[in-house]
């Protein structure tokens, strides 16, 4: 079964400085997804990036990039220029190659931003 | 247009007694899925529709748990009867079904659901 593993329940930040989110998953699959999403407070999760297992280079969006390291199974988020509404929860989340199976999420890690 | 939306946002019962939780899904979209996340713990899937019918339920905890669709549209999650280990909050998430490789599921807010 895949697991999904996020080592940090929490994690501070200075506005403007840049973080790291760290994320490692266990997979016996060749094909498949892997998330970030992010939810604030008392709001809806939303999607963050999206990285296809098959792709080598990294996904980013906009100040969010990821690092994909595939045979060490790690899946890391980076935010550059950390903004007071980047503040919420990441969800780091691995999702087989069927394009409707099911998410399996990680614990997630609570980013705070300090002004 | 609307997200996923879920009702109630809140819900807090004794112990033994009836919940049902709703989620009305985006318009057009045959996939609803269902999630949970019980405090501390990751989100776990709890089962998966398309249409009315159940693709896979796999995840739900037990035969307390009663998930339906008729007509697939909305979907509700009855919990019966409740006991202090389901509180937590009950995600739900839709997508399209299409030929294409991926299709993304978007969340609802979620129900927290409190068993006193």
């Amino acid at each position: 079964a895949q697991t999904v593993t996020q080592s940090q329940p929490e994690m501070s930040v200075q506005e403007a400085e840049t973080v790291t989110l760290s994320c490692t998953y266990d997979t016996s699959e060749s094909d498949y997804y892997l998330f970030w999403y992010k939810q604030p407070p008392s709001r809806q999760m939303i999607l963050v990036i999206r990285q296809e297992a098959y792709k080598q280079q990294n996904a980013t969006e906009n100040r969010f990039s990821v690092n994909f390291q595939k045979a060490a199974k790690s899946f890391s988020l980076k935010i550059s220029d950390s903004q007071l509404g980047d503040a919420a929860m990441y969800f780091c989340a691995y999702r087989s190659a069927d394009r409707d199976d099911k998410i399996i999420f990680g614990k997630g890690t609570r980013l705070h931003i300090l002004p | 247009e609307a997200g996923v939306t879920q009702f109630p946002s809140h819900s807090v019962i004794e112990k033994g007694q009836t919940v049902t939780l709703r989620c009305d899904p985006i318009s057009g979209h045959d996939n609803l899925y269902w999630y949970r996340r019980v405090m501390g713990k990751e989100i776990k899937f709890l089962l998966h529709f398309v249409k009315e019918s159940k693709q896979d339920e796999s995840g739900m905890p037990n035969n307390r748990f009663l998930a339906e669709r008729t007509g697939g549209t909305y979907s509700t999650l009855k919990v019966q009867p409740a006991e202090l280990e389901d509180s937590g909050v009950y995600f739900c998430a839709s997508s399209q079904v299409e030929l294409a490789l991926y299709n993304e599921q978007f969340f609802g807010p979620g129900t927290r659901l409190t068993v006193l």
